[in-house]
């Protein structure tokens, strides 16, 4: 029962902004939008979450569409060490605690 | 900040023979989890603890998986008798719970590989 749609694949160039699109047209109103990524070999890591506002922080952006059904995930100025799988994933306030369940994300090839 | 740590970080058994993987979550944080991820697939959860217990384990094969989290800070996770299918990425995360925290720590994952 997945919540989220991901492309599969996109790629980028170093130092242009990468722009990762979800679409979440099921989302209810307590529910959060959260992006984690997963570079190669590593575990995933958190980028940021979000509920109905913009959202920015040291790693990237985050923009949430006013209905709520879609959001893009922003890196302002992509390195090869971002190449990595985007995860998007939504969950409710009252899961914070749970475990997070993830699709097969986007992967976020970086050239130089 | 110490992250979270796990070991080993390779193994490599035969099917039928059992494995352990070791993880020490970040200091201070009561929940721990054990996720499971296949070859270009996502993570999917094992099992949950809260502190020492038990909170979600549905989806743990208990007929051969078995992990526990005995003083609320390290945990194990066991495998016995491994499977091919079992070959995957088990990743440890954690999260303190506190405060309405919502980001989950992950560690570095053990690569298994049965054959």
């Amino acid at each position: 029962d997945a919540k989220t749609t991901q492309p599969t694949s996109m790629d980028c160039a170093e130092g242009r902004a990468a722009n990762l699109p979800c679409n979440h047209s099921t989302i209810s109103g307590n529910e959060y939008v959260y992006w984690y990524r997963q570079i190669h070999s590593q575990g995933p890591q958190y980028i940021i979450h979000g509920l109905k506002n913009n959202e920015t922080n040291e790693m990237a952006s985050l923009i949430i569409t006013e209905d709520r059904k879609s959001s893009t995930l922003i890196l302002p100025h992509a390195t090869l060490r971002d190449t990595a799988v985007y995860y998007c994933i939504v969950r409710s306030a009252n899961q914070a605690g749970t475990a997070l369940i993830f699709g097969k994300g986007t992967t976020l090839s970086v050239s130089s | 900040e110490a992250g979270v740590a796990q070991s080993p970080r390779y193994k490599i058994i035969e099917k039928r023979q059992s494995v352990a993987f070791w993880c020490n979550p970040i200091s201070g944080h009561a929940t721990l989890y054990w996720y499971q991820q296949i070859l270009g697939q996502g993570p999917k959860l094992l099992i949950q603890f809260q502190n020492n217990g038990v909170v979600d384990d549905s989806q743990l094969p208990k007929d051969r998986f078995s992990a526990e989290r005995l003083k609320g800070v390290d945990s194990t996770l066991k495998i016995q008798p491994a499977k091919l299918e079992d070959s995957a990425v088990y990743l440890c995360a954690s999260s303190s719970g506190q405060g309405g925290s919502h980001e989950q720590f992950f560690g570095p994952g053990t690569r298994l590989t049965v054959l």
